[in-house]
């Protein structure tokens, strides 16, 4: 059965921390993503990547950074976290462009106080 | 650049009424569409897709027909059940990434 895990369901951080979020798939999917949603705004992709070591961004990247060392694992990093940042995180990853469904982790709810 | 618009919710039903949830969309080409439902406290899960014009996706009693002429893929369902509570998203395939709208979310009364 496919499967899209994250590192963390629930996390609360201080403002100016740094925070890591993982994701693992183990589909062998070449492509990864990471989304926000928030009420009202939908899903906002913030990045992408298409390959180890790829990455592209997303409609909103201000204030986040990426790594994907390994093809199952993809990172999101907050630099430094801001209370704008509090929201829900989904980590999503597909085989290959066209026709592809995307496969979603449970996300992880962020709260920076 | 291309865009998703659905309705804005919440839609609220009873138990085995008929439910529409709109979905318009404005791309380049012919993009494959989908429908994806969130369930409470979970990631998002594919309901059903459609990858050409007049496609019909359907699962789980849902169903969605890729009309080109209004650029539309509405959901419907015949009878709704409680377990049906969700918020539902409409997407599609852009140029380099997936679209997605804003989501309507459902709440079924018994």
């Amino acid at each position: 059965d496919v499967k899209v895990t994250q590192s963390s369901r629930y996390l609360v951080k201080r403002t100016g921390e740094k925070v890591f979020l993982e994701c693992v798939q183990d589909m062998d999917h070449e492509n990864m993503f990471w989304y926000r949603q928030d009420p009202g705004l939908g899903l906002r992709l913030i990045y992408f990547s298409y390959d180890v070591k790829m990455k592209e961004k997303g409609d909103i990247p201000e204030g986040y950074s990426v790594s994907r060392e390994k093809k199952e694992r993809f990172s999101l990093i907050l630099e430094s976290a801001s209370t704008n940042q509090t929201s829900m995180y989904l980590c999503a990853s597909s085989s290959e462009w066209g026709e592809e469904t995307q496969y979603f982790g449970p996300g992880t709810r962020l709260l920076v106080l | 650049g291309d865009s998703v618009t659905q309705m804005e919710g919440p839609v609220t039903l009873s138990e085995e009424a008929f439910l529409t949830i709109n979905c318009t969309y404005t791309a380049t080409g012919y993009p494959s569409l989908f429908w994806y439902v969130q369930y409470p406290g979970e990631g998002l899960q594919l309901l059903l897709k459609a990858t050409k014009a007049d496609d019909k996706g359907s699962n789980k009693g849902f169903e969605a027909t890729y009309r080109k002429e209004t650029t539309s893929f509405h959901l419907e369902k015949g009878s709704v059940q409680v377990s049906d509570s969700a918020v539902y998203f409409c997407a599609l395939i852009g140029t380099y990434k997936y679209i997605f709208g804003t989501g309507t979310r459902l709440k079924v009364l018994a």
